[in-house]
């Protein structure tokens, strides 16, 4: 059984900080890596998929880079602003993918 | 505004019914998805159909019963369900089943059974 991680579970930051969460994902045969920010109420909407080790993603101030040799990939959200309030999900792909549990974030004004 | 239209938003059914689960997309994508979604879990994929055939079931229980009539429609069929079939039904698109390929998702059906 295919092991994905996410780390903190939840995190709560005021407006203006800057914040990273991680994804622990097996370094054997790797393919790609997702990440999606899902907003409640809302679809799971896709950020970046990874598959370069040492690749590192942007869209605005969210950014993430990924090491496939120790197997994890960390989100960056610079300057978090109360819409970036979402769970933030990694997936292996393999030939499907496998989601993380999630890590939430809460934004405070 | 999701480009994948799931139908209901919501479902509301006992044990003995049998419904459908709609998704639709028109965004030329070959490959679609369904996932269940339980409360404080991941999505977790059941099926996935590539060019309009089944090539993934993750040993999905056969209450459950999926159909791709065309390329844009995905349906999933139910019967019998049981109450712990409660959950959030994601339906997801991508233009091929292969990686490097983000998937778009719809905003779910959130199904009850009583």
């Amino acid at each position: 059984i295919l092991n994905v991680e996410q780390s903190p579970q939840s995190l709560h930051v005021q407006e203006g900080d800057s914040t990273n969460f991680t994804c622990s994902f097996p370094s054997s045969n790797f393919y790609a890596l997702h990440w999606y920010r899902w907003e409640t109420a809302k679809s799971p909407e896709a950020l970046f998929v990874m598959t370069l080790n040492g690749d590192e993603k942007k869209k605005g101030r969210i950014s993430a880079t990924l090491n496939t040799k120790e197997g994890y990939s960390y989100l960056y959200i610079k300057g978090s602003q109360p819409e970036d309030s979402a769970t933030y999900l990694c997936a292996f792909d393999t030939d499907k993918l496998i989601f993380g549990t999630g890590t939430r974030l809460q934004v405070f004004p | 505004d999701t480009e994948v239209t799931q139908t209901p938003k919501h479902l509301v059914m006992g044990m003995t019914n049998k419904k459908s689960l709609k998704c639709e997309q028109h965004m030329g994508h070959r490959a679609m998805y369904w996932y269940k979604q339980k409360a404080k879990k991941p999505p977790e994929l059941m099926f996935v159909y590539s060019y309009e055939k089944l090539s993934i079931n993750e040993s999905v229980p056969s209450r459950f019963s999926p159909e791709c009539p065309n390329s844009s429609l995905l349906n999933l069929h139910l019967h019998a369900l049981q109450p712990e079939d409660s959950a959030l039904y994601l339906c997801a698109s991508s233009p091929e089943v292969t990686g490097y390929q983000p998937q778009h998702f719809g905003d779910g059906t959130r199904l009850s059974i009583l």
